[in-house]
């Protein structure tokens, strides 16, 4: 079964400093990586995702994630943190139905806290 | 275009009424999934509608149920409401043209508080 580990409840990061904020997956097949974030009493806002190709992906507001085969990991990094960055955040995987069907399993999350 | 819209933003029910909750897509997206959010047991899929099929299930009781309309328009149900069925009830799209490589977008979530 597919499934993601976010190690971390919290991440504490001073603001210009650079961020990580960790995942590490188990899947059988190639895996369909999501990172999302929410905000307070918001929905999940995308943010990059990685299926196939260059092991680092860029995507929104700054962001860009490494995708590490060997150590099954796909950490999220921004090289200088916002105090607008403070948020949850979740690391997630697909997961493909025989039917074709899918659904989206994701990690507990992992909430940054961005000092100015 | 506009993002995926969920009605209504807030409810509250008592233990053993039914609910039913409505998501509209983006524009397009012909996929739509329900995702269940709460501190415990954190964001749990619901189940997954295409072209008002329902093409995957999660692991919750009968209670819960859904269905799909074909402007793509979805509702799911929650009938004789329990305490723990309090939760933040997301919505989420995507277009079903790379299958598994899909982007979801969500919507902001009803949340739904039982007493």
């Amino acid at each position: 079964a597919q499934s993601v580990a976010q190690p971390e409840d919290q991440v504490n990061v001073a603001e210009g400093n650079p961020l990580t904020v960790k995942c590490t997956y188990s899947v059988s097949g190639n895996p369909y990586l999501f990172w999302y974030v929410q905000y307070p009493n918001r929905g999940l806002q995308f943010l990059l995702k990685y299926i196939t190709g260059d092991n680092l992906v860029k995507g929104s507001y700054g962001f860009e994630a490494e995708f590490n085969k060997s150590q099954t990991s796909f950490h999220l990094k921004k090289p200088s943190a916002l105090v607008s960055d403070s948020a949850l955040y979740f690391c997630a995987v697909r997961d493909i139905a025989y039917t074709g069907g899918f659904k989206t399993i994701f990690g507990a999350g992992t909430r940054l806290f961005v000092k100015a | 275009k506009a993002g995926v819209t969920q009605t209504p933003r807030y409810l509250i029910k008592t233990r053993g009424q039914q609910v039913t909750l409505s998501c509209s897509p983006i524009s397009g997206h012909r996929s739509v999934s329900w995702y269940q959010q709460t501190p415990g047991q954190g964001l749990q899929f619901l189940f997954e509608y295409f072209s008002e099929t329902q093409r995957n299930k999660g692991n919750f009781p009968g209670r819960f149920s859904g269905r799909q309309f074909s402007n793509s328009r979805s509702e799911m149900n929650v009938s004789t409401l329990e305490l723990g069925d309090s939760a933040l009830y997301l919505c989420a799209s995507s277009p079903a043209t790379s299958g598994g490589a899909d982007t979801q977008y969500f919507g902001p979530g009803t949340r739904l508080t039982v007493l």
